[in-house]
């Protein structure tokens, strides 16, 4: 099963600024077959990005994905205040069983 | 516009089964699988498992195999999920969500309490 760690476990940031969430695999992720997801409280997840750096329909484009193999990176380049919420990764590689990471809450600080 | 509806919350008792539907439109059901992802209260998501709404097969995830059975009615579109044998850490809200390896749509979820 692949294991993905995603760092940091809380981000503390304020509105305007940068955000960077990584996601890293135990194994290489197929394929790039990496999604990341949005969830606010009370809420459903929303795909956010999928083949590691594809934006899902209707994400705005401060939402940018990258990395391959076992690196992957969540960019929000300039955060709104809706954007506060925790982040998953999921790779879709080793279809179908998939993994998630154990998610990174984005804070207002 | 795709949707994806759920039925309502459960509670059930340790030992008890429990079967969630997931009622799919706006979209040719048979053309995509459904996952199923779970989320303990204030814990993260964990993948339950896969069916094809194409040919009924499937695929769960190692811990709950044994106790878990995924099953698609292709007549109303609809989607179950029966988990068997509760334990007090089955609590959780369980969502389905059309697969395509990602997942772009997700129900609303249904809340299942398990307790004594």
């Amino acid at each position: 099963e692949i294991v993905l760690t995603q760092s940091p476990g809380t981000l503390s940031l304020s509105p305007g600024e940068r955000a960077t969430l990584s996601c890293r695999a135990s194994q290489s992720v197929s394929s790039s077959y990496l999604a990341w997801y949005q969830q606010k409280p009370g809420q459903a997840p929303r795909l956010l990005i999928y083949g590691a750096s594809s934006r899902a329909t209707g994400i705005p484009d401060r939402f940018s994905g990258s990395g391959s193999g076992t690196d992957f990176t969540l960019t929000i380049s300039r955060l709104e205040p809706e954007d506060f919420a925790v982040y998953y990764c999921q790779q879709y590689g080793s279809s179908p069983q998939y993994t998630f990471g154990q998610g990174t809450k984005l804070e207002i600080k | 516009q795709v949707q994806l509806v759920q039925s309502g919350a459960e509670v059930k008792k340790p030992g008890a089964s429990v079967k969630v539907s997931c009622k799919a439109s706006g979209y040719t059901f048979t053309s995509y699988g459904i996952s199923w992802v779970r989320q303990a209260p204030g814990q993260g998501l964990e993948w339950m498992g896969w069916i094809s709404a194409y040919n009924g097969n499937t695929n769960y995830a190692q811990k709950l195999q044994g106790r878990v059975t995924m099953t698609t009615d292709t007549s109303t579109s609809t989607a179950y999920m029966e988990l068997r044998s509760l334990r007090s850490d089955d609590t959780a809200v369980y969502y389905c969500a059309r697969d395509l390896g990602s997942l772009g749509y997700w129900g609303q979820g249904t809340l299942v309490t398990v307790s004594s």
